[in-house]
């Protein structure tokens, strides 16, 4: 399959900082990127759509102030957590589709635990 | 309700077993459907993808869509202890480019 590959897979900063996290595409282009945030034992919670060359589209509930999400090219998204604080701990993880990112399947990254002190 | 349920577990199997692991949902126009696995601390890993009803089979895992009765299901046969991890059935319309998850089985293959 596909080879989603995310940095880093672990950090830990502390409260007030800002973090990014990165996400590529190794051997396919992805027009679309997908941010999801993970809380022990449950399952994936969708933050935000990543669309290159546009404007993010961030989930109800999710603070685009906050969760800064930047598609520079088909092959790289970019999460930045600013102004971190304890309750942004928390795993992160992106997926990519293909290029027409409909229709097709969705591959992951390898997650990043985020801690926040 | 949710659109997607997906019993949580946890389950426990001997070694060797029969795995069955199901899913079900209410949206009618959902087309593409995916089984993920993941590890503790890992991202999903894709299992399994099919389109629209029938079956797939793919070494030791069968996925079958049941489109009339909104029922999806993986099969694991000759269960293994690596097999071990939480499985997440997903689930898009078509030209959707959003996936909406069942909550996840936890899934302990014991020796």
């Amino acid at each position: 399959g596909a080879v989603v590959s995310q940095h880093p897979s672990r950090v830990i900063c502390k409260s007030g900082t800002s973090v990014k996290i990165e996400c590529r595409s190794l051997d396919f282009q992805a027009t679309t990127m997908f941010w999801y945030r993970q809380f022990p034992k449950q399952s994936l919670m969708l933050m935000a759509t990543s669309n290159e060359g546009s404007k993010a589209t961030y989930e109800q509930g999710v603070e685009k102030d906050k969760f800064l999400i930047n598609h520079a090219s088909l092959t790289l998204s970019t999460l930045t957590v600013t102004s971190a604080h304890p309750e942004d701990s928390s795993f992160y993880i992106c997926s990519a589709r293909g290029v027409s990112a409909a229709d097709t399947e969705a591959f992951f990254g390898q997650g990043t635990r985020l801690t926040v002190v | 309700q949710k659109e997607v349920e997906q019993d949580p577990g946890p389950l426990s199997v001997p070694e060797g077993a029969i795995v069955s692991l199901n899913c079900t949902y209410s949206n009618s126009a959902f087309q593409y459907f995916m089984w993920y696995r993941q590890y503790s601390r890992k991202g999903p890993e894709l299992l399994m993808y099919t389109y629209s009803s029938g079956n797939k089979e793919d070494g030791r895992f069968t996925a079958q869509v049941d489109k009339s009765s909104k029922y999806i299901s993986l099969f694991i046969r000759d269960s293994q202890p690596s097999d071990s991890a939480t499985y997440l059935c997903a689930m898009s319309e078509q030209g959707a480019q959003k996936l909406v998850f069942g909550q996840g089985t936890r899934l302990t293959i014991n020796p």
